[in-house]
């Protein structure tokens, strides 16, 4: 079981708007550690998508955001793809695990 | 562009221990900042993070797994190693070594399959 809460699955229709959360603790997002996303497609190793809050990686686009609130953080993707289906992990470190990373469960996205 | 690829045995026998390596080219540890961690991933669940060693040599790993890996690097080489001892059945899954900048992982390996069974 992570320190990092994940919901185990989203869906939404193709052009829609999901969102992803990631429940953590005052021990590791609440401490002000960095919340970076993750996206793993079938099959493939994980690919970054989002870093130190809100940024992202040449090439990954604007439909794609993040954000972060107290203990928890959120990951959005806008005009759903149907490329977007893959599986997603938010991942930060803590303080009760020896500043340890720490990744959440993982969310699996279906687009309908 | 950094690539980076692991490698070791696709299968260990319980009890016995695992050495993977991971080669890497496109960055080298003298630059502050700069880490290779190593992940891994059982069938069918989610990633899991073993540990890291940065730069200066400095090594952080998963306290549940602390006294069971050690992590090094060879940067003659390009190299970093993961041992893992006394491996299990449910420390099965696919292995995965990533440069980290910071606090994240940037690139990341194809990943490495690994069995344990008798």
């Amino acid at each position: 079981q992570s320190v990092l809460t994940q919901p185990p699955s989203v869906s939404g229709a193709p052009g829609q708007r999901v969102t992803i959360s990631c429940t953590g603790s005052s021990s590791n997002i609440g401490a002000g550690y960095d919340v970076n996303w993750y996206q793993q497609l079938p099959g493939a190793a994980p690919k970054l998508l989002i870093y130190d809050y809100n940024n992202r990686p040449s090439g990954v686009p604007d439909r794609f955001s993040a954000s972060k609130s107290g203990t928890s953080a959120s990951l959005a993707i806008t005009g759903l793809q149907a490329e977007d289906e893959a599986d997603y992990y938010c991942q930060s470190y803590d303080s009760t695990l020896s500043e340890s990373g720490v990744f959440g469960g993982g969310t699996r996205l279906t687009v309908l | 562009q950094i690539t980076l690829k692991e490698s070791g045995p696709t299968l260990v026998k319980p009890t016995q221990t695992l050495t993977l390596t991971c080669t890497f080219s496109g960055f080298s540890f003298s630059s502050s900042g700069v880490g290779v961690g190593w992940i891994r991933q059982p069938p069918g669940k989610a990633l899991e993070w073993l540990g890291i060693i940065y730069w200066d040599d400095d090594e952080r790993y998963s306290p549940s797994l602390k006294t069971r890996l050690t992590i090094t690097k060879d940067t003659s080489k390009n190299q970093v190693v993961l041992t893992m001892t006394n491996m299990d059945p449910v420390d099965t899954g696919t292995y995965y070594c990533a440069h980290s900048w910071m606090t994240y992982f940037d690139s990341w390996g194809q990943g490495t399959l690994v069995t344990v069974s008798s």
